[in-house]
């Protein structure tokens, strides 16, 4: 079984700066997906970036990017020049990647969440 | 295109009764999930269907099904609630092909038992 573990309950940054959230998972699979989400106070899970494990070169969306160590099991978000509308829980979260005979989707295991609050 | 719907937003019963939520995904996307997220437990997943026979179930008692129709709509049912069954039941859809692109969520349906 996955085990995906978010070590930050909270953080807070001021406007424009930069903040990292931390994310550590645990899986015997070689091929898997991992994904951060973002839960603003409306509830809705919004992707923000989702990282293939066989690529080795890092996403990034605009702000967002992560550094990705397959070996050592660590995925974190870095937010640049954050704004106050990224205020919200943000979740990471592991897939395992499905066969290619295989229909459906794999669920979705996911950390405890770190709440990140931007200060005017 | 419009997003994952999930009707109602926001829903109270009584200990005992049973519920059912419903959840509109994407057009195009053939798998739906149903997670539940609480504040003790976190986000948990429920079941996932796809072209409408359920893949994949997680830890939950029977009391909690779903079934999926034809033009992918799904709905969750839960009977002889409990007060532990409050909850914010996501559900989410993606295309369920080989190609994975992560699912797409909708805003929940908020679930207070009493």
């Amino acid at each position: 079984a996955q085990t995906v573990t978010q070590s930050q309950p909270e953080m807070s940054v001021q406007e424009a700066e930069t903040v990292t959230l931390s994310c550590t998972y645990d899986t015997s699979e070689n091929n898997y997906y991992l994904f951060w989400y973002k839960q603003p106070p409306s509830r809705q899970m919004i992707l923000v970036i989702r990282q293939e494990a066989y690529k080795q070169q890092n996403a990034t969306e605009n702000r967002f990017s992560v550094n990705f160590q397959k070996a050592a099991k660590s995925f974190s978000l870095k937010i640049s020049d954050s704004q106050l509308g990224d205020t919200a829980m943000y979740f990471c979260a592991f897939m395992k990647h499905k066969g290619i005979s295989n229909f459906g989707n794999e669920k979705l295991t996911f950390g405890t969440g770190t709440r990140l609050t931007i200060i005017p | 295109k419009a997003g994952v719907t999930q009707t109602p937003r926001y829903l109270i019963k009584t200990r005992g009764q049973q519920v059912t939520l419903s959840c509109s995904p994407i057009s195009g996307h053939r798998s739906v999930s149903w997670y539940q997220q609480t504040p003790g437990q976190g986000l948990q997943f429920l079941f996932e269907y796809f072209s409408e026979t359920q893949r994949n179930k997680g830890n939950f008692p029977g009391r909690f099904s779903g079934r999926q129709f034809s033009n992918s709509r799904s709905e969750m049912n839960v009977s002889t609630l409990e007060l532990g069954d409050s909850a914010l039941y996501l559900c989410a859809s993606s295309l369920g092909s080989y190609a994975n692109y992560g699912y797409t969520f909708g805003s929940g349906t908020r679930l207070t038992v009493v």
